[in-house]
């Protein structure tokens, strides 16, 4: 089974910080990377398909990129509303595999 | 406006049995293959099983194959979840999504619907 692995688990910022969030597989997935928003007692949102399309509605300051093995999502401005956890998950497959999360927290 | 609404879960006795529903409304149904994710309490995602549009293909995830079953009524806009042989650590909120691929993608989920196992 493909093994998905972020970094890091928890991540301090301020409103308008660049974050940057890592997502590695563990074998190749070519672009079958998307990345959800969760927020506590909510179900996930999609943010980012095929590693760097965004889904119809996402602002603009979030974007994504990679391919093979190696992947990042970035908020180019962190806003109120981002503070959630954010979930990698590989689509390349039919295990559909999920990342540990990483959530970000108001410095 | 793609809506989907859990239900069925609840408390439930170790090695018993459950059965979980998503109603499905606000989009074709029957064009979509159809997902059951599952979050243990604090705890991330975990897809758990995935059904084809017409019910001919279904995956599941290896720690409840041979326990869990997924299908679907088309008729009745609905998506199911047999859950047998229940054990601890099935305990997770059940999230019904909806897949624009076969190997799940997300594109729409329920709110969740609770099961605690537990005797």
């Amino acid at each position: 089974d493909i093994q998905m692995t972020q970094s890091p688990s928890t991540l301090s910022a301020s409103v308008g910080d660049r974050v940057t969030i890592t997502c590695r597989a563990s074998q190749s997935i070519s672009s079958w990377l998307a990345w959800y928003q969760q927020k506590p007692g909510k179900a996930p949102k999609l943010l980012i398909y095929k590693a760097s399309g965004l889904e119809s509605g996402v602002p603009s300051r979030f974007s994504g990129s990679g391919s093979g093995t190696e992947f990042t999502l970035t908020i180019s401005s962190l806003q109120p509303d981002d503070f959630a956890t954010y979930y990698c998950q590989q689509y390349n497959s039919y295990s559909g595999t999920f990342g540990q999360g990483t959530k970000v927290e108001i410095k | 406006e793609v809506q989907l609404v859990e239900s069925g879960g609840g408390l439930v006795q170790p090695g018993k049995s459950l059965r979980l529903s998503c109603a499905a409304s606000g989009f074709t149904f029957s064009t979509y293959w159809m997902s059951w994710v599952r979050q243990a309490p604090g705890k991330g995602l975990e897809w758990v099983a995935n059904i084809k549009q017409d019910g001919s293909e279904k995956y599941y995830v290896d720690s409840v194959k041979g326990r869990f079953t997924i299908s679907r009524d088309n008729a009745k806009n609905s998506l199911y979840l047999q859950m047998n042989s229940l054990r601890a650590e099935d305990t997770a909120v059940y999230y019904c999504a909806r897949s624009i691929v076969a190997t799940f993608l997300g594109v729409g989920w329920g709110q969740g619907t609770l099961v605690t196992v537990s005797s």
